[in-house]
């Protein structure tokens, strides 16, 4: 049963950049037509999404945080990485990682339980 | 860029009734259309997918319609654990961008 579990520093300082991991179980990150993205909500609003990394070593990102988004895959450790650059307190929220699955539309299931990033000085 | 619009904000209902969620979007995304649930404190759980279709393990009386730009989830009878909030979401061909609603709220009335 593929299980996601979201890992990284909970406090991250403006402008630094935020390094978040989500590891992978019970299917290998590298699988045939593989789709890993993430998602946030900051606290006591909606969801967000970030980006999403396909097979093809493709990144889709939001528009609105295009620039800041870097997602790679780490097949070694069967993990997923988001990098995002010039953080700024707009930034702090519960980011989650989920698969986009390709049998339901690329409807992100399952979803990690989710790590809150704060950020602050 | 798509946006989707959710209606009502909040839904104030008993259990056993029946809750209809509208997700509305600024242009056709076809069937993309997915629905989900968040309880306080957990992370979304995948309800609806391609409009129409219930996820691995989801309740009959979940259920989704419409296509193009007007969608609705149906829960057909309330029961207690599905008092929570609500997202639609919606993915674009080409670029694949993937978009949310900004939620409706399911309370006890």
């Amino acid at each position: 049963q593929l299980q996601l579990q979201e890992s990284g520093p909970g406090l991250v300082k403006p402008s630094e950049t935020l390094s978040l991991f989500c590891t992978v179980s019970g299917v290998s990150v590298s699988s045939s037509q593989y789709y890993w993205g993430w998602i946030r909500q900051p606290p006591g609003r909606g969801l967000e999404w970030i980006g999403t990394l396909s097979y093809t070593g493709s990144t889709y990102s939001n528009p609105s945080l295009e620039s800041r988004v870097t997602i790679s895959v780490d097949t070694s450790k069967n993990q997923f990485s988001l990098k995002l650059s010039s953080v700024t307190a707009a930034d702090t929220a519960v980011y989650y990682c989920a698969r986009p699955l390709p049998v339901a539309g690329l409807a992100f299931a399952p979803w990690g339980q989710g790590t809150l990033v704060t950020v602050s000085s | 860029e798509i946006v989707l619009t959710q209606s009502p904000a909040t839904l104030s209902l008993s259990p056993g009734e029946r809750a209809t969620l509208s997700c509305r979007a600024s242009q056709s995304v076809i069937d993309y259309l997915a629905w989900y649930q968040q309880k306080p404190g957990q992370a979304p759980r995948l309800l609806i997918y391609d409009a129409s279709n219930r996820a691995t393990g989801i309740p009959a009386r979940f259920s989704g319609s419409g296509s193009g730009t007007d969608f609705t989830l149906t829960i057909s009878s309330l029961e207690p654990e599905d008092f929570a909030v609500y997202y639609c979401q919606q993915r674009s061909n080409w670029p694949p961008t993937w978009t949310f609603g900004q939620g409706t709220k399911v309370e006890i009335k």
